[in-house]
């Protein structure tokens, strides 16, 4: 039971337009929602997360938008970078077991071209 | 100065081996992790310790045994390996509060059974 999805295996954006990533969620009890950036042979690095009583919430170019009545959430990245081209996980906290416990999505594979 | 690292990267052995994988962190924290990342990319978690207690093991086969020396240091090791164990496997570690900050992870060890 996938409780974290992204939909989108891949993306492509050209450089200085918008990246929106999406992500659903089934658990209504998750109360955390982060996003991971992830390279090649590398581990997946923290990107931002947003608190299930906020509706959003921003870091310089990275901003996250929760719609908890549609268990719906989306990272956008503007400006795109050529550097942000990595696969981006979405992950949810809480969810009725340890608190520290992660579950994360598959991930979208984003492009930035030039 | 990595912050969380392990060993081997790669790690390339024959079925019915037992192999071992070492995790450390210099970052103080007081919560480790391993996750397993399968060949669909789902990134799930197998175990938790806190300051050398086990406090999270999924559905895990009892032929994985982590260890915990001290809080920075979380090991796996795996008995009698098989096919389907070839994966990459992270190892994590977060502070207390880290719904909001995030894990930190390491770069992966890939595993490719034999």
């Amino acid at each position: 039971d996938q409780q974290v999805k992204q939909n989108s295996p891949s993306l492509s954006v050209q450089e200085g337009r918008i990246s929106i990533l999406n992500c659903d969620y089934t658990n209504s009890m998750f109360d955390y929602f982060l996003w991971y950036k992830k390279y090649p042979a590398e581990g997946p690095t923290f990107l931002i997360s947003i608190s299930s009583i906020k509706d959003k919430n921003e870091d310089g170019r990275f901003t996250v938008f929760l719609n908890k009545s549609a268990k719906h959430l989306s990272l956008h990245i503007v400006p795109s970078q050529p550097g942000d081209s990595a696969v981006y996980f979405c992950a949810a906290s809480g969810g009725g077991g340890t608190a520290s416990k992660l579950t994360f999505g598959t991930g979208t594979r984003l492009q930035v071209t030039l | 100065d990595t912050a969380v690292s392990q060993t081997p990267k790669y790690l390339v052995t024959q079925m019915g081996n037992d192999k071992s994988i070492k995790c450390e962190q210099n970052l103080g924290h007081d919560t480790m992790y391993w996750y397993k990342q399968d060949s669909k990319k789902f990134l799930k978690i197998m175990f938790s310790y806190n300051n050398k207690e086990l406090i999270i093991n999924e559905t895990v086969p009892n032929r994985f045994s982590p260890k915990s020396p001290d809080k920075a240091h979380l090991n796996l090791h795996i008995n009698s390996l098989e096919l389907g164990d070839s994966a990459v496997y992270f190892c994590a570690s977060s502070p207390r509060d880290s719904k909001v900050y995030g894990y930190t992870f390491g770069s992966g060890t890939r595993l490719t059974v034999v």
